[in-house]
């Protein structure tokens, strides 16, 4: 079974600071893995997907890179700002359909 | 266009009352999921639609549980006999096929007194 952490469980950072979020997962078997971001009480937006081929994507401030053999991927956020601070989710797609959650890392950046 | 949608957005129930959740999904979707999100944990597979059928449900936790999709579309999942443990926010998603992006919507929080 896909078992996926992420560490830290949370993370406080003043504004301006870079932000380096991790995702470790047991199976390197992946067809892909996905980036969510979670406010409070909402549902989940998609920040970036790596396809298992790609070793990194990249959309404005946000970059995520994936290292399938060793089984981690890092999200980096430049220059972080106060409307960053939510959780943010990791999830690896097995050759099937379902997705497999780690826990989160719950940011919060300070203004 | 409009995303995927569920209603209602929050709902309290008693222990051993019949809750139903539905989720209206992108136009065009065929296959739909049900997650269930624990608090302080990631979201848990329930089960997956491709078309009217369920391909897979394995995540179903027990028998109360059940979901079904009968035009291709609209889904709704529905708990019997609810208890407290059946408290968390349930997430549907959808794409356009099986192996593609699954968008999520807002979700539903269930709070079983």
């Amino acid at each position: 079974k896909q078992e996926v952490t992420q560490i830290p469980a949370a993370l406080s950072v003043p504004e301006g600071e870079n932000l380096v979020l991790n995702c470790s997962f047991t199976d390197s078997a992946i067809y892909n893995l996905q980036w969510f971001r979670q406010d409070p009480g909402k549902g989940l937006t998609s920040l970036l997907l790596i396809q298992s081929s790609q070793r990194e994507q990249t959309s404005g401030r946000l970059n995520a890179s994936l290292d399938k053999s060793s089984g981690r991927s890092t999200l980096y956020i430049a220059a972080s700002q106060p409307g960053d601070s939510a959780t943010y989710l990791c999830a690896v797609r097995p050759n099937d359909y379902k997705l497999s959650f780690g826990a989160g890392t719950t940011v919060t950046v300070r203004a | 266009g409009a995303g995927v949608s569920q209603t209602p957005s929050n709902k309290v129930t008693e222990k051993g009352k019949y809750v139903e959740l539905r989720c209206d999904p992108i136009s065009g979707h065929t296959a739909l999921y049900w997650y269930r999100q624990s608090l302080g944990q990631g979201p848990e597979f329930l089960i997956y639609f491709q078309g009217t059928g369920a391909a897979d449900d394995s995540g179903l936790p027990n028998d109360r549980f059940f979901a079904v999709r009968p035009e291709g579309s609209v889904s709704t999942l529905k708990i019997q006999r609810t208890e407290r443990g059946d408290s968390a926010v349930y997430l549907c998603a959808s794409s356009l096929t099986g192996t593609d992006t699954q968008y999520f919507g807002p979700g539903t929080r269930l709070t079983v007194l």
